[in-house]
Formats: structure tokens, C-alpha cells, sequence
């Protein structure tokens, strides 16, 4: 059973300080797709990688998938509060699984 | 398109009393999915179907748990008897494919609390 593992659970930082979360696993992604998800909200969808090694910028965000295709994370440059939220990676192999999500908290 | 419709949002019940989640998918799409979120478990799949028809049961925790969709345009999440562990958000979300690169469109989830 493909588990997603993503780390860290949690992070609290300041507006304008950069992150990065991760999400990996034991097999192989045929692709995957990040979510963020606000509080009252339904998760919504960022981006989808494919492509082992590709690299997708959507404005202050940046996501990688690895080479191998077992890993990939999101780099946030210059977090702003409205960053908040839940991060969610979800695989599109085998069984539909979410990680446990990130939640990231950025203080003003 | 209004997205995807769920009712309630929020529901609060007592252990043993039957409760219904109701979905509307958004239209055209062939897939359609219910989660459960909860703080300890994420948010895990409990059921899909295609065209109306359930493909994946087996995130269905236990037989008090039945979902249905009579018609692509609404699917019901039904529990009963509920039990305070059943405690929760549920998601219905829905999607024109499975694979690759498909995005899944949720709805605003219902919170489900059972005393």
C-alpha cells in the first residue's frame, strides 16, 4: 500500500520568510498533485506533476517532482499570510491517497 | 457552474440517531467521491463512483456506513446509527476522470458532530 508521508505537519513562520514542505513516498508516482485546503474550505487544486525532474512556478510557489518520481516538494518564497492553510499531496497511483497535509501558519 | 453542493453544513446529532449527507456534483463530471477529515486520520477516501455506479467501497469503515447516487446529479452519504467517533468533516468532491493530471473539485465539506 503506497503511503504518503509529508513533512513537517506543521510550521509557523513570519510574513516574508521562505519554506519548503515535502511529500514523499516508497513507490513511484505516476503523477501528483498539490492541494491547499483553508479552514471552512474544501481543498483546492495548485498544480500536477508528471514529469520526473520537472519544476512548475505558479507566481511565489514552486514545485518539483524528483527525478525518481517518489518525492516532491513546494518551496514558498516571501510568505504572506494569505499562505495559510493545509498543504495536501495526493498520488494518481494505484489508490487515491492524500499525505496528512502541512499546515502552515504565517504570521504577519 | 455553482461547483459542488453539499448539505448540510453543519449537522450535530445524538449517538444512534440516522443521519444523511446529501451531494451535488458539479455537472458533467463522471466521478464522484466521498472523504472523511479528521484531525488524527487526514482525509481519507471512503467511497467513488463512475457514471453512478460505486467502483471503490473500500474506505467505508464499517457497515453502518451505505452511500448512494441514484442519478448524476446527487449522491447521498448516509450513517446509521452514528456514533460519536463518527465525529468529522465529509467532503463529497467531483471530477471528470481518475487519472493523471484530473483535478478533483471538492465542496465545502459538512461537519458532522455526534454527541
Amino acid at each position: 500500500t503506497q503511503l504518503l508521508e509529508q513533512s513537517p505537519q506543521f510550521l509557523s513562520i513570519q510574513e516574508g520568510e521562505n519554506l519548503t514542505v515535502y511529500c514523499n513516498s516508497s513507490s513511484v508516482f505516476s503523477s501528483l498533485q498539490w492541494y491547499r485546503q483553508e479552514p471552512g474550505e474544501g481543498p483546492v487544486l495548485l498544480v500536477t506533476v508528471v514529469t520526473g525532474g520537472e519544476v512548475k512556478k505558479l507566481k511565489r510557489l514552486t514545485f518539483q517532482f524528483g527525478d525518481a518520481r517518489k518525492d516532491s516538494s513546494l518551496h514558498i518564497t516571501a510568505a504572506q499570510p494569505g499562505d495559510t492553510g493545509l498543504y495536501l499531496c495526493r498520488s494518481n497511483t494505484g489508490k487515491l491517497i492524500f499525505g496528512q497535509g502541512t499546515t502552515l501558519q504565517v504570521k504577519p | 457552474d455553482a461547483g459542488v453542493i453539499q448539505s448540510p453544513r453543519h449537522e450535530v446529532t445524538e449517538m444512534g440517531q440516522e443521519v444523511t449527507l446529501r451531494c451535488k456534483p458539479i455537472s458533467g463530471h463522471d466521478y464522484l467521491f466521498w472523504y472523511r477529515q479528521t484531525m488524527m486520520r487526514g482525509l481519507e477516501l471512503l467511497i467513488y463512483f463512475n457514471n453512478n455506479v460505486p467502483i471503490d467501497d473500500s474506505g467505508m469503515p464499517e457497515d453502518r456506513f451505505s452511500a448512494k447516487m441514484p442519478n448524476a446529479s446527487f449522491s447521498t452519504l448516509k450513517i446509521q446509527p452514528s456514533e460519536p467517533r463518527d465525529s468529522a468533516v465529509y467532503f463529497c468532491a467531483s471530477s471528470l476522470g481518475l487519472a493523471g493530471g484530473y483535478e478533483q473539485y471538492f465542496g465545502p465539506g459538512t461537519r458532522l458532530t455526534v454527541t
